[in-house]
């Protein structure tokens, strides 16, 4: 089955900085990517998610990249806010399934 | 607010009793999933419904006991857990089961009911 792993398990950057964060996937027939961040006291909640027909997308200060051969995917987070700090998680799933396999986390910490 | 809500917020039982969490979804979705989340495994899917039918069991013990009434209700009864079943458990909603690429398997998630097992 899918194993997803996530790096770094914590992570902390000056405001304003950028922040990385990415994950490595096993399944070559995954195609859907999605991040999830989780603030304190939530439910995880979607910021971005990616297929595998694209390489990049952005929303505004957020960004996903893909790399299907090298099985890799990693969110950016450009000019971070204090607002920023929470949990986030990266997920995998393919066509036809009906679960997604997510990250171990990463903590992330914005220190004004 | 994500239109997924769960009750209770925080549940503290003792290993012989019998407890249920509660999980309803307004917006129309007809997929619901129960999650564990835990230290050592933070997000680890538990069960699926679709359509009210039940279409994933990830090998979970007996003592939690699911039930789908209606697609908008999910319900999971706890007996008999064990001091390592405390954590927080999530409930969530899709518009489909399955990933089509459609962006209609979106889940969306309640806010959690924090589990401790005395």
């Amino acid at each position: 089955g899918e194993n997803v792993e996530q790096h770094p398990s914590t992570l902390s950057v000056q405001e304003g900085d950028s922040a990385v964060i990415k994950c490595t996937y096993s399944d070559s027939a995954s195609n859907y990517f999605p991040w999830y961040k989780q603030e304190l006291g939530k439910g995880p909640q979607l910021i971005i998610d990616i297929r595998s027909n694209v390489g990049e997308k952005k929303d505004q200060r957020i960004a996903v990249t893909l790399n299907k051969t090298a099985k890799h995917f990693s969110l950016h987070i450009t000019e971070t806010q204090p607002e920023d700090s929470a949990v986030y998680f990266c997920a995998a799933s393919n066509s036809g399934a009906q679960k997604l396999v997510f990250g171990q986390g990463t903590r992330l910490t914005i220190n004004p | 607010e994500t239109g997924v809500t769960q009750t209770p917020r925080h549940l503290v039982m003792g290993m012989t009793n019998k407890k249920s969490l509660k999980c309803e979804q307004h917006l129309g979705h007809n997929a619901m999933y129960w999650y564990k989340q835990s230290a050592k495994k933070p997000l680890e899917l538990m069960f699926v419904y679709n359509f009210k039918e039940q279409t994933e069991n990830n090998s979970v013990p007996s003592r939690f006991s699911p039930e789908c009434p209606n697609s908008s209700h999910l319900f999971l009864h706890l007996h008999t857990l064990q001091p390592e079943d405390s954590a927080l458990y999530l409930c969530a909603s899709s518009q489909d089961a399955v990933f089509s690429g459609t962006g209609r398997n979106t889940q969306y998630f309640g806010p959690g009911t924090r589990l401790t097992v005395l």
